[in-house]
């Protein structure tokens, strides 16, 4: 079955810095997504990358998916608090039959 | 427009009861699911459906049962509570893109529900 890995696990960061958090799947990714989650509530889309190489941008958060698309990146520019949170990658799962799965998640916190 | 509603948002079980978690979206839209989210294991998929009558089971769908008889709810029963069961659920929908290679899309959420069984 296919597996996605995050990481770091957690990631404490100063304010104004910049950071990047991986995450790597066992098998080809048809569609990868970004999630953040605030500590208690729900989970919040960030972007979708679906073709290798492709490469987002929202505010100061980018995304890329590796052209083999296997590995993609949430990199974060200039870190405010308000980017603290949980940062979830999903994915499609691979057989088709809509079952999506989740790596384990990066807790990020940005100090002031 | 409320999104994806779900209730309660805290409950407490003792071992061996049942219940049923709700989850409603207005959003006309075809894939709801279910996942637990336990520390240090991310999200695990329970149960989806892709439609009004159609239900899937995910990656850990025992204990678990759903039914989908609109468009709109989605509830997910308990059978007989477990201590394992003690999780935080979340409910999502989204409008699934048929094709070749068929997707979830982009997923909406619930706010969760806390739940403890003792």
């Amino acid at each position: 079955s296919q597996e996605l890995e995050q990481s770091p696990q957690s990631l404490i960061v100063q304010e104004g810095k910049n950071l990047t958090i991986n995450c790597t799947s066992s098998k080809t990714l048809y569609g990868l997504y970004w999630y953040k989650q605030k500590y208690g509530e729900g989970l919040i889309f960030l972007m979708m990358l679906q073709k290798g190489g492709e490469e987002k941008s929202h505010e100061k958060i980018t995304a890329k998916l590796d052209e083999k698309k296997q590995q993609s990146s949430l990199h974060i520019t200039a870190s405010q608090p308000s980017h603290a949170g949980i940062y979830l990658c999903g994915a499609d799962g691979t057989s088709g039959t809509y079952k999506y799965i989740f790596g384990t998640g990066t807790r990020l916190k940005v100090l002031a | 427009n409320a999104g994806v509603t779900q209730t309660p948002k805290f409950q407490v079980l003792k071992t061996g009861q049942s219940m049923t978690l709700q989850c409603a979206q207005d959003m006309n839209h075809e894939y709801m699911s279910w996942y637990r989210q336990d520390p240090g294991m991310g999200l695990r998929l329970i149960h989806y459906s892709v439609g009004a009558g159609i239900t899937d089971q995910g990656e850990v769908p025992n204990g678990y049962n759903v039914s989908r008889s609109t468009t709109e709810d989605f509830p997910l029963r308990l059978l007989s509570a477990a201590p394992s069961q003690t999780s935080v659920y979340f409910c999502a929908s989204s409008y699934s893109l048929a094709g070749a290679t068929p997707t979830a899309g982009e997923q909406f959420f619930g706010p969760g529900t806390r739940l403890t069984v003792l």
